[in-house]
């Protein structure tokens, strides 16, 4: 069974102050692993999709990692306007093709 | 460009009682999918539709069953709500299964007496 869990639960920073979100995941072959950020209320926002390990994706303050067994998420000088959900999904591939299994999410809060 | 579109926003049902969520995209998409979101469990998909004309299970459709009407539209419904059914339903399309990324609706919050 294709197992996707993220940790923390939730995370608390200060603006300024960097840090990383983890995904680690089980699944019997890997087709793309995708980030998404959730706002209160809102629907997922497609972040990244990464496919192989080792690549690396980046956006604004964010940037998405690969293994063979996890992802991170690392924040880089982080605002405010980050504080959301984000979530990670697998595409496993096989049977599974196209469909996307979720982690539970990581809460992020960033103080002014 | 409104992408997906749910209606309604915000339901409460009694027991018993059916409903139909609808769904729209915009995007020329063929895939679109049913998700349930419940505190602490991650999005579990219901259903999808890889084309039109065809849809298939998802991790928990029992309780549900939908309708591709059309290219653009994706309905899901409840025969006899639940209160286990309570919960916020995202419907998500994409260009074609398996082509990522899946772009979301912003949910419609059921609630079930």
């Amino acid at each position: 069974e294709d197992q996707v869990t993220q940790s923390p639960e939730a995370l608390r920073l200060q603006e300024g102050e960097s840090s990383s979100l983890n995904c680690s995941y089980t699944v019997s072959g890997l087709r793309g692993l995708f980030w998404y950020r959730q706002d209160p209320g809102k629907g997922p926002e497609f972040l990244f999709t990464l496919y192989s390990a080792g690549e690396e994706k980046e956006k604004e303050r964010l940037k998405a990692t690969l293994t063979k067994k996890e992802s991170f998420l690392h924040i880089t000088a982080p605002k405010p306007e980050d504080s959301a959900t984000y979530l990670c999904a697998v595409d496993a591939g096989g049977t599974s093709y196209g469909k996307l299994t979720f982690g539970q999410g990581t809460i992020l809060t960033v103080h002014p | 460009n409104a992408g997906v579109t749910q209606t309604p926003k915000f339901q409460v049902l009694k027991t018993g009682q059916s409903m139909t969520l609808q769904c729209a995209q915009d995007m020329n998409h063929n895939s679109m999918y049913w998700y349930r979101q419940d505190p602490g469990m991650g999005l579990r998909l219901i259903y999808y539709s890889a084309s039109e004309g065809t849809t298939d299970k998802g991790e928990v459709p029992n309780g549900y069953n939908v309708s591709r009407l059309n290219k653009r539209e994706f309905s899901l419904r409840l025969e006899s709500a639940a209160p286990s059914q309570t919960s916020v339903y995202f419907c998500a399309s994409s260009v074609r299964r398996g082509d990522q990324p899946q772009h979301f609706g912003d949910g419609t919050r059921l609630s079930i007496l």
